[in-house]
């Protein structure tokens, strides 16, 4: 009974290099949401999506940052070209969707990402 | 912009119950009242949900007031292990834009 699976926990980039972070949702779930969060401050909302759609990206910066969740593998959360700004952790959460579900989030353990 | 008001800090004895308030006076009449919380550095972690009526599982009792304006989280007999911020959400109806807005939440001090 796997939870929320996000890899690598630890993701180490120099300044100008790319991150690509993983998230696999529960078995089941078709509805992954991102958060960031800064050293001692609280989780900010990104990005929500369906398998192949976008919900709602209203907390994604306008550049740099994209988000997918094919229709196989897991959702990616991708940062073009990180600045030391960008180090923070980020977390996943799934849950079922769907029209009446209400099923609580379940959240990832994290990726705590480095820029030097 | 959360919905919710909590104190930022709170203190409670090892063994006693924890009661974390959480106001929520704009609140509309299908949103939900969730707890989570966050133990240091891990992933936040479900607790508790209801709407109107008060719910209790095997981690703690949510207490909703007759107007819904406020709710009080209680952990029945805390643990050291307990020490962690608890975030209260108002959380949309299922049919709507779904996503979890998370305000600065209670951060829990158990003490032995």
């Amino acid at each position: 009974n796997a939870g929320v699976m996000q890899n690598p926990r630890h993701l180490v980039r120099r300044r100008g290099q790319e991150a690509r972070l993983r998230c696999s949702p529960m078995k089941g779930h078709s509805h992954v949401y991102w958060y960031r969060q800064l050293p001692e401050e609280g989780l900010k909302f990104m990005v929500y999506l369906q398998k192949e759609n976008i919900i709602d990206e209203s907390g994604m910066p306008k550049e740099r940052f994209s988000a997918e969740f094919p229709k196989e593998g897991p959702s990616i959360l991708r940062i073009q070209q990180v600045v030391r700004g960008d180090s923070a952790a980020y977390f996943c959460a799934s849950s079922p969707g769907g029209l009446g579900n209400n099923s609580p989030l379940h959240f990832g353990n994290g990726t705590r990402l480095t820029v030097t | 912009d959360a919905k919710t008001t909590q104190p930022p800090s709170m203190d409670c004895a090892e063994g006693r119950a924890a009661n974390l308030p959480c106001n929520h006076s704009t609140i509309s009449g299908n949103e939900y009242v969730y707890w989570y919380r966050q133990i240091h550095s891990q992933g936040p972690q479900y607790i508790i949900h209801g709407l109107k009526n008060n719910e209790t599982n095997e981690m703690a009792s949510l207490i909703i007031t007759e107007d819904r304006k406020s709710s009080t989280l209680i952990l029945p007999h805390a643990t050291l292990r307990d020490t962690a911020v608890y975030y209260c959400i108002v959380r949309p109806p299922p049919n709507r834009d779904d996503k979890i807005i998370f305000g600065k939440g209670t951060r829990l001090h158990i003490l032995p």
